[in-house]
């Protein structure tokens, strides 16, 4: 496609209930990131992925939330047990790999926990 | 204190104003952003800078690495610029550490 992709748009789930976020990247863009921004704050990260390298974890906030790369394409971020806090809208981005490269963002995947 | 900080947090301007958006950051970086956030939450990226100046239509952005400060500007600002402007910075790994942006609103 032409830009990134992401799916759903819009999510309500109720609190204990796992979801699952999908992004489709770039095609040919090897550097896929997962950010959640809540309300009233600012873009936090949660993961990278780099080609076949180990992705980067460090910005999971606890061991309920996961991701997958698959094929070094599609992403799904899934997030077991859902707690009210997770209400957020999480935003993939994805990029060519290199010091001057530019993120393109999805529009986004705006979760709310009932 | 956060890696970037970004001033003012909020800002309206009248159509035609001149407008100056600053970011300060904390850490040494390999490259800055500049994105652009309107209602309903769509990012879009307006520059990437790791020396001097860009400039793209009625946008000018600037970085000065000794300060470890970025600016954006606005000239002749109309009121489809109103959105949130986010500062974003990469340092030692690929990840980008953002501001907390500023909302801008332009009056017609």
């Amino acid at each position: 496609g032409a830009g990134v992709s992401q799916s759903p748009s819009n999510k309500v789930t109720e609190k204990g209930k796992d979801v699952e976020l999908r992004c489709d990247p770039i095609s040919g863009h090897t550097a896929l990131y997962w950010y959640r921004q809540s309300l009233g704050q600012g873009l936090e990260f949660l993961i990278y992925f780099q080609g076949n390298s180990a992705p980067d974890k460090s910005g999971l906030p606890s061991d309920r939330f996961s991701a997958e790369r698959t094929g070094g394409s599609v992403s799904t971020l899934t997030i077991q047990r859902t707690q009210q806090e997770d209400s957020a809208v999480y935003l993939c981005a994805s990029s060519l790999v290199g010091v001057e490269t530019e993120a393109f963002f999805g529009q986004g995947t705006r979760l709310t926990v009932v | 204190k956060n890696e970037v900080e970004q001033s003012p947090q909020n800002l309206t301007a009248q159509e035609g104003e001149f407008i100056t958006i600053n970011c300060s950051y904390s850490v040494g970086i390999s490259a800055l952003h500049w994105l652009q956030q309107h209602p309903g939450g769509g990012i879009v990226s307006l520059f990437m800078l790791s020396s001097g100046k860009k400039k793209h239509g009625r946008l000018i952005a600037t970085i000065n690495i000794q300060e470890k400060h970025s600016s954006l500007h606005i000239t002749a600002s109309h009121p489809r610029d109103s959105a949130v402007y986010i500062c974003a910075v990469r340092g030692g790994s690929e990840k980008l550490v953002f501001g907390k942006g500023t909302k801008l609103t332009v009056n017609p």
